[in-house]
């Protein structure tokens, strides 16, 4: 069973920039959940879809955005990049997104920004 | 606002020696997980703990909540190399994880 896959693993960008990530769940999840990861700040939510609606969303400001596919495949877009926009993005899906259930990790879309 | 405070957060000892990480809170959760993240990869679910003094055990890693569900600790026994790794708690509020910054844990050999 192919895990969660992000793309792409690497970007660089430069200030001003909008950058589009992408994540493929788990076939069968319909939950996919997007988290910062910074050194020392751990994982910071951002926002999570479930059947194509955001149901949760983080304390991250109008330019962190997202959406959910049909396929439950979902994007993430940041506009105007900032020098702190720089970490590891990871998505995480799972099957309905209730509590308690296992979240499944992709293994992250490092992103830097010069 | 909820946080889940990890300690310590870098720990590097020898491979045979036991070890306890702690993630605490002010806050209760209904359930709290801990993972496992390797360099490159993404964090991995070890256990989720769901009862108020539920003890688990997977191997040599031994998982325990507090009665109030508002702590967690994490002993390793024996620890090995291949234990090294960012070992991260998550709480478990409503339709959100909360978590923890996370403890490095460096196993030498």
């Amino acid at each position: 069973k192919a895990g969660v896959t992000q793309t792409p693993r690497y970007l660089i960008k430069t200030r001003g920039q909008q950058v589009t990530l992408s994540c493929s769940p788990i076939s069968g999840h319909r939950s996919v959940s997007w988290y910062q990861q910074t050194p020392g700040q751990g994982l910071q939510f951002l926002f999570e879809y479930f059947s194509e609606t955001q149901r949760n969303k983080g304390n991250f400001p109008g330019r962190f955005s997202g959406r959910q596919f049909s396929n439950s495949r979902s994007e993430m877009n940041v506009s105007t990049l900032e020098l702190g926009d720089s970490a590891l993005y990871l998505c995480a899906s799972s099957l309905e997104g209730l509590l308690g259930e296992p979240q499944h990790f992709g293994d992250g879309t490092r992103l830097s920004i010069l | 606002t909820q946080l889940l405070e990890q300690s310590p957060q870098f720990l590097s000892i020898q491979e045979g020696e036991n070890l306890t990480v702690y993630c605490n809170s002010s806050s209760v959760f209904s359930s709290l997980q801990w993972y496992r993240q390797e360099p490159g990869e993404g964090p991995v679910l070890l256990v989720t703990v769901v009862t108020g003094g539920e003890v688990k055990k997977l191997k040599r890693l031994t998982f325990q909540f507090g009665d109030a569900r508002k702590d967690s600790s994490l002993h390793i026994t024996a620890a090995q190399p291949g234990d090294t790794g960012l070992y991260l708690c998550a709480g478990r509020s409503n339709y959100q994880l909360i978590w923890g910054a996370g403890t490095k844990l460096i196993i030498k050999p």
